[in-house]
């Protein structure tokens, strides 16, 4: 089975950069979609296909993939991004989608 | 803009079945997959698995002998059934549907805590 590796916290200041990795063996070969969970909330997809922003999320989200790693980073970095964030893939052998473990982001 | 609601009992005891429908409206049920999720307290997202109106359900592996999912596109509905529940599936339940491209997932609901407990 395909595993997604993403640390479990980050934590930046409030108007800095947060870069969320989300490893997996070549994972450079498949399409990576970021999720933002709140408690309470739905889910809510922040990046699709690597690096496309659905309409209705700020630009300050984007999305990079290459190698083993792929990467969401936030910029200018606010109190509500304080979120869990999770990769997921789509794994075509047996069309199944696997998600990583999920990083819980800490503005500080 | 499609909305998802889930809707179930939030208590089912150990040994018995958990139900869950998934009510779509703002949009069609036809075309798309709809997959179900869930997240057990201080854990993370599992994929459970996915149906649509026009093909075999996937399901994941480790729960592929437990489960059934199903469309009724009468009532714009998607369900889920687990047996042989234990403790171990207390989660909150997401409904999702996929994006009809690269395969993620482009609308949620809000989720139904559902706790196995007697």
């Amino acid at each position: 089975s395909y595993v997604l590796t993403q640390p479990p916290s980050v934590s930046v200041a409030p108007g800095q950069t947060a870069r969320l990795t989300c490893g997996g063996d070549n994972i450079q070969t498949k399409m990576v979609h970021w999720y933002q969970l709140r408690p309470g909330q739905a889910p809510v997809r922040v990046i699709y296909d690597d690096a496309d922003r659905p309409s209705g999320v700020p630009d300050r989200f984007s999305g990079s993939n290459s190698g083993d790693t792929a990467t969401l980073t936030i910029s200018r970095v606010e109190a509500g991004d304080e979120a869990d964030y999770y990769c997921q893939v789509w794994l075509v052998t047996d069309n199944h989608r696997v998600f990583g473990g999920g990083t819980k982001l800490t503005v500080l | 803009q499609v909305q998802l609601r889930e809707s179930g009992p939030g208590l089912v005891r150990p040994s018995e079945t958990l139900s869950l429908t998934c009510t779509v409206s703002g949009g069609p049920i036809s075309t798309y997959f709809w997959s179900w999720i869930r997240q057990p307290p201080g854990k993370g997202l599992e994929w459970i698995g996915h149906v649509s109106t026009s093909g075999s359900p996937n399901y994941s592996a480790s729960l592929k002998s437990r489960l059934t999912m199903s469309v009724d596109r009468s009532r714009n509905q998607v369900s889920l059934s687990l047996t042989s529940v234990t403790a171990a599936d207390t989660a909150i339940y997401f409904c999702a549907r996929d994006s009809l491209r690269s395969h993620h997932f482009d609308s949620w609901g809000l989720g139904t805590l559902v706790t196995v407990s007697a």
